[in-house]
């Protein structure tokens, strides 16, 4: 199947500063990667979708000035963690769409596990 | 509005004891359907996927899912359970105007005892 890479894996950063997370697609050019959080014991939440060239389309309740994404290419897309603080830390996890005649499937990043401290 | 349901919180079997993990959807459209296993720190790993054709798919790692339209299910099976199975099983349904998007259901943990 379709790989998707994550970079970082694992972050500890200071409150109040930002960080970034890369998601690359491997093997197939993806124009919609998408971003979710996951909490301890909890499924997926949808945070946005990320369409290359265009602004990302964020869910309900997130704040897009603390959640940057930029999808610059048909492989990369980046999560920007702008002034984390500990409610921030989360592991953080990443798809890329991969579209084609018979096929609309997400393939899922490993996940970056996000600590604030 | 879309959703998917697992009822099982958690499940657990016995090494080469069959398992069926259950799976119900509600979708205006025609769905698309998918299961994706989780290693507890890891990311998702596709299983399987239903778009459309045979109702029954067969999947990585012995697994297989059957579509029922008439019960809006999508219930995973696996005729034997080995202990590296262990792991958490999500549901999610996509597919027709949610451009990409996957609902997912809560997940379901998978125990397996030698």
């Amino acid at each position: 199947g379709a790989v998707v890479s994550q970079h970082p894996s694992w972050v500890i950063c200071k409150s109040g500063t930002s960080v970034k997370i890369e998601c690359r697609s491997l093997d197939f050019q993806a124009t919609t990667m998408f971003w979710y959080r996951q909490f301890p014991k909890q499924s997926l939440m949808l945070m946005a979708t990320s369409n290359e060239g265009s602004k990302a389309t964020y869910e309900q309740g997130v704040e897009k000035d603390k959640f940057l994404i930029n999808h610059a290419s048909l492989t990369l897309s980046t999560l920007t963690v702008t002034s984390a603080h500990p409610e921030d830390s989360s592991f953080y996890i990443c798809s890329a769409r991969e579209t084609g005649l018979s096929t609309d499937t997400q393939y899922f990043g490993p996940g970056t596990r996000l600590t604030v401290l | 509005a879309q959703s998917v349901t697992q009822p099982d919180i958690h499940i657990t079997v016995s090494e080469g004891a069959s398992l069926e993990l259950r799976c119900n959807y509600s979708y205006g459209a025609t769905p698309y359907l998918f299961w994706y296993v989780q290693s507890p720190g890891q990311g998702l790993q596709l299983l399987l996927k239903y778009f459309s054709g045979d109702t029954l798919v067969q999947g990585i790692k012995g697994f297989e899912a059957e579509f029922k339209r008439s019960q809006s299910s999508f219930n995973l099976r696996k005729p034997s359970v080995h202990w590296s199975d262990a792991a958490e099983y999500f549901c999610a349904v996509g597919g027709g105007t949610s451009y990409g998007k996957l609902t997912f259901g809560q997940g379901t943990i998978l125990t397996v005892h030698p």
